[in-house]
């Protein structure tokens, strides 16, 4: 069973929503990541935070804002998004920073309508 | 533009076979080569990949790469219905430790 959770699971969201996703890791981890995987493109990487400090963010538009209040949580914040945006959103962790096991949480598919 | 190719982009054989996977990546400052297996939604690391032509092997997996020809291969062998699922190539880069993957290969194996 992955030590990594993600809820919700799926999420539906009109573009004037605000919503949250979350994810929780019980691997006793201190570096965790924000994936983005659509239909057609290949997976990316979204933010990447090292004991809880933010150390990348891909040119993430500010339409998603991440958090991270401990090194076991990790939040992504939605506001105004497009239909574009529809897509299975991952979070992984790994021991230390950018350490190639990184272990996934089972995704948010989000929906924009 | 940094960029990471797979092909094929999707892959049919029955089980038994054996199967060869392309990745080849053209990006600056070049750190390592990763393969994943991504099955139902998340993806499970397999392989990184740093010096050339050196093969690592897992189980009936294995891979190697070549920094001359700037590209790497995944081969399976005796192909289980187990192993369909999308294989992720990606690239790592010192600079901003960016790291850019292909689009992937969906493996079928029929039984």
């Amino acid at each position: 069973e992955t030590g990594v959770t993600q809820t919700p699971r799926h999420l539906v969201m009109g573009m004037t929503n605000k919503k949250s996703l979350k994810c929780e890791q019980h691997l006793g981890h201190n570096a965790m990541y924000w994936y983005k995987q659509s239909a057609k493109k290949p997976l990316e990487l979204m933010f990447v935070y090292n004991f809880k400090e933010q150390t990348e963010n891909n040119s993430v538009p500010s339409r998603f804002s991440p958090e991270c209040p401990n090194s076991s949580h990790l939040f992504l914040h939605l506001h105004t998004l497009q239909p574009e945006d529809s897509a299975l959103y991952l979070c992984a962790s790994s021991q230390v920073l950018l350490a190639w096991e990184q272990y996934f949480g089972p995704g948010t598919r989000l929906t924009v309508t | 533009e940094d960029k990471v190719v797979q092909s094929p982009l999707s892959l049919v054989v029955h089980e038994g076979d054996t199967v060869t996977l392309n990745c080849s990546y053209e990006v600056t400052n070049f750190r390592s080569l990763l393969w994943y297996k991504q099955e139902k939604k998340a993806p499970t690391f397999l392989f990184m990949l740093t010096s050339s032509g050196i093969e690592k092997k897992s189980g009936r997996l294995s891979s190697i790469l070549d920094k001359k020809e700037l590209s790497s291969i995944l081969n399976i062998t005796a192909t289980q219905t187990g192993d369909s699922a999308i294989y992720l190539c990606a690239a790592s880069m010192n600079r901003d430790d960016k790291i850019i993957f292909g689009k992937g290969t969906r493996l079928h194996i029929l039984p």
